[in-house]
């Protein structure tokens, strides 16, 4: 199986602040990665996939990078409406597992 | 506008079976995949199993393998997810996705809230 592991697990940010999110895989699994954002209550949502197209409608202050095992996911300058719970998930295989996710918090 | 609407919250007690739907509207339903994804209170995400609604091929989890099974009905746009024997760690949010040709889940449904307790 590939494990994949997000760091840190929980972060505190202020608006306008520059977030990285880091997702590490057990193996190579190319560029076969996948951002999401949920928020309490509600169904994830799609922000990148293939590990740096953003999805339409997502705005531009996300952006992903890496290949291999290394993932990032980066939110230029953090809005109010960004507060959220973060997920990556690989689709290099059938299983398509997700990481523990990222709860990003107002400091 | 792409939309896949699932069925209501359910109650039930372990052991009994279940069904819940997820009807897609808005798109060509039988181009694109749906994957069934639970969500465990206060958990994260964990990938149940795929189906192709133009043939009822599935691919499950083999964590979740034998344990439900997943259907669909092409002529309402609709594919199911069906336990026989429902237990206390059922007890979970379910969503249907639709997935793209890069394996990304790009529409959600709603979410269907299911409580097993006696």
């Amino acid at each position: 199986d590939i494990q994949m592991t997000q760091s840190p697990s929980s972060l505190s940010a202020s608006i306008r602040d520059r977030v990285t999110i880091s997702c590490r895989a057990s193996q190579s699994i190319s560029t076969s990665l996948n951002w999401y954002q949920q928020k309490l209550g509600k169904a994830p949502k799609l922000l990148i996939y293939a590990a740096s197209t953003l999805h339409f409608g997502v705005p531009s202050r996300f952006s992903g990078s890496g290949s291999g095992t290394d993932f990032n996911l980066t939110i230029s300058s953090l809005q109010r409406d960004d507060f959220a719970t973060y997920y990556c998930q690989q689709s290099y295989n059938t299983l398509w597992t997700f990481g523990q996710g990222t709860k990003v918090e107002i400091k | 506008e792409v939309q896949l609407v699932q069925s209501g919250a359910e109650v039930k007690k372990p052991g009994e079976s279940l069904r819940i739907s997820c009807k897609g509207s808005g798109y060509s339903f039988l181009s694109y995949w749906i994957n069934w994804v639970r969500q465990m209170p206060g958990k994260g995400l964990e990938r149940m199993g795929t189906i192709d609604p133009t043939d009822s091929y599935t691919n499950y989890n083999p964590s979740f393998q034998g344990h439900v099974t997943m259907s669909v009905d092409k002529s309402i746009n609709t594919v199911y997810l069906h336990w026989s024997g429902l237990k206390a760690s059922d007890t979970a949010i379910y969503y249907c996705a639709r997935v793209l040709p890069a394996a990304a889940n790009d529409y959600w449904g709603q979410g269907t809230l299911v409580t097993v307790s006696s």
